[in-house]
């Protein structure tokens, strides 16, 4: 049972191009991470989100905590191509130090 | 550099042998985790460290992985007799707090069991 649900799998778009990505679940989170990771490279951490309704901004990015803490969702103003990577969210519940990842979006952004 | 290392970065090995991949954390982080990459699985968690000590090894897909962690630094993760079915990306991070908020991952080691 994949505990963290990402969507779309694959993601190819132009330049300029606007994008959402989606990570679910049916169970509750303390807080949720989101990562990008380029080929050959570990993930590099780009935000925690800890409170349910929370939206930060990172540039061009935008990343909302669902109310309930369940999911959360990634938006891409504007896509340049450096924004190309395999985007992971992850989750940590109460009581645990482990993280569950999701799957990935891989993001493709054609110049 | 002030990143989490990890060697070696790629390992081709037989079926059958052993293998130790090595992390070395940020500085004064006091967890380290390992975890597990394969193609289109995205991350499995395998052990977390506290210190010296594996609060949590529920990861471990069976008992020919082991992993250890001396002096609150440098972690070895072994894989006894290897199997194909081991070749993924091993991945280690490290964190500075008690909770998981914030993981540092290395660059990982590729490994190809033969």
């Amino acid at each position: 049972t994949q505990l963290l649900e990402q969507s779309p799998q694959f993601l190819s778009i132009q330049e300029g191009e606007n994008l959402t990505v989606y990570c679910n679940s049916s169970s509750v989170f303390s807080s949720l991470q989101w990562y990008r990771q380029e080929p050959g490279e570990g993930p590099v951490l780009l935000v925690t989100v800890v409170t349910g309704g929370e939206v930060k901004k990172l540039k061009r990015l935008t990343f909302q905590f669902g109310d309930a803490r369940k999911d959360s969702s990634l938006h891409i103003t504007a896509a340049q191509t450096g924004d190309t990577g395999l985007y992971l969210c992850a989750g940590a519940r109460g009581g645990s130090e482990k993280l569950v990842f999701g799957k990935g979006t891989k993001l493709t952004v054609n110049p | 550099g002030a990143g989490v290392s990890q060697s070696p970065s790629n390992k081709v090995t037989e079926k059958g042998k052993d293998v130790e991949l090595r992390c070395d954390p940020i500085s004064g982080h006091t967890a380290l985790y390992w975890y597990r990459q394969s193609l289109g699985q995205g991350l499995e968690f395998l052990i977390y460290f506290q210190g010296n000590s594996a609060p949590d090894k529920s990861g471990l897909p069976s008992d020919r992985f082991s992993a250890e962690r001396t002096g609150g630094s440098v972690s070895t993760l072994t894989i006894q007799r290897t199997q194909q079915e081991d070749s993924a990306v091993y991945l280690c991070a490290s964190s500075p707090r008690w909770v998981s908020y914030e993981q540092y991952f290395g660059p990982g080691t590729r490994l190809t069991v033969t």
